[in-house]
């Protein structure tokens, strides 16, 4: 099935630093979703957006909602430890279609 | 903080064999949903209920996968035969009702097929 581009793929970075990853879609999408999932482990969400341009912040994230509304991006500050895992976005197109996930974006701290 | 409930978390089973998975959904939840997850991929929609019944089950193999939701709470996934390429993990998700985006998941059950 269709699944949505998420960039980067994995991210290697050091504890403290910030973190960028996006989603896109050649779709317009009415309601995007960021999760993350730990290994073994169901998705756990962090942060819906519905309305283009919308930010919204859950402690050290903040998720954007793109004005093209094809893409979204959630940004990480100051990352620690237990920020690792597989971060993917979702994205709704219209009232009740079923969620479509991202292809997931890896996230690993180096010692 | 309410969860959604899954078992068994682990099951391997020879091909041909005869497998299922149960799912509680958060109290309330109207809509249930059953995702596999390959992988390295993302979750891919196999049902989704309505309180008891199916809205969506466009992506489900029926000749060999079957789910109920008999009194609009808990479900169950079933699969017969198992075949190796049904290897993955099986996620229960739930959310408030149909217009409800927010989606939560359960802890998943990770079957292995040999």
């Amino acid at each position: 099935g269709q699944q949505l581009n998420q960039s980067p793929q994995s991210m290697f970075i050091q504890e403290g630093e910030d973190v960028s990853m996006n989603c896109t879609s050649s779709s317009i999408f009415n309601t995007w979703l960021w999760y993350k999932q730990d290994p073994g482990e169901g998705p756990v969400l962090l942060i819906a957006l519905y309305k283009a341009g919308e930010l919204t912040s859950n402690g050290r994230l903040t998720a954007q909602f793109g004005i093209t509304r094809k893409d979204s991006f959630l940004n990480i500050s100051a990352s620690i430890p237990s920020d690792v895992g597989i971060y993917f976005c979702a994205g709704q197109r219209f009232g009740n279609e079923k969620l479509t996930f991202g292809t997931g974006t890896r996230l690993t701290i180096i010692p | 903080e309410a969860e959604v409930a899954q078992s068994p978390r682990y099951k391997i089973t020879e091909k041909s064999q005869a497998v299922a998975f149960w799912c509680d959904p958060i109290s309330g939840h109207a809509t249930l949903y059953w995702y596999r997850q390959i992988l390295g991929q993302g979750p891919e929609l196999l049902v989704q209920f309505q309180d008891e019944s199916v809205v969506d089950d466009s992506q489900l193999p029926k000749d060999r996968f079957s789910a109920e939701r008999l009194k609009g709470v808990d479900s169950t996934l079933k699969i017969q035969p198992a075949e190796l390429g049904d290897s993955a993990m099986y996620l229960c998700a739930s959310s408030r009702g149909t217009g409800d985006n927010e989606q939560f998941f359960g802890p998943g059950t990770r079957l292995t097929v040999l």
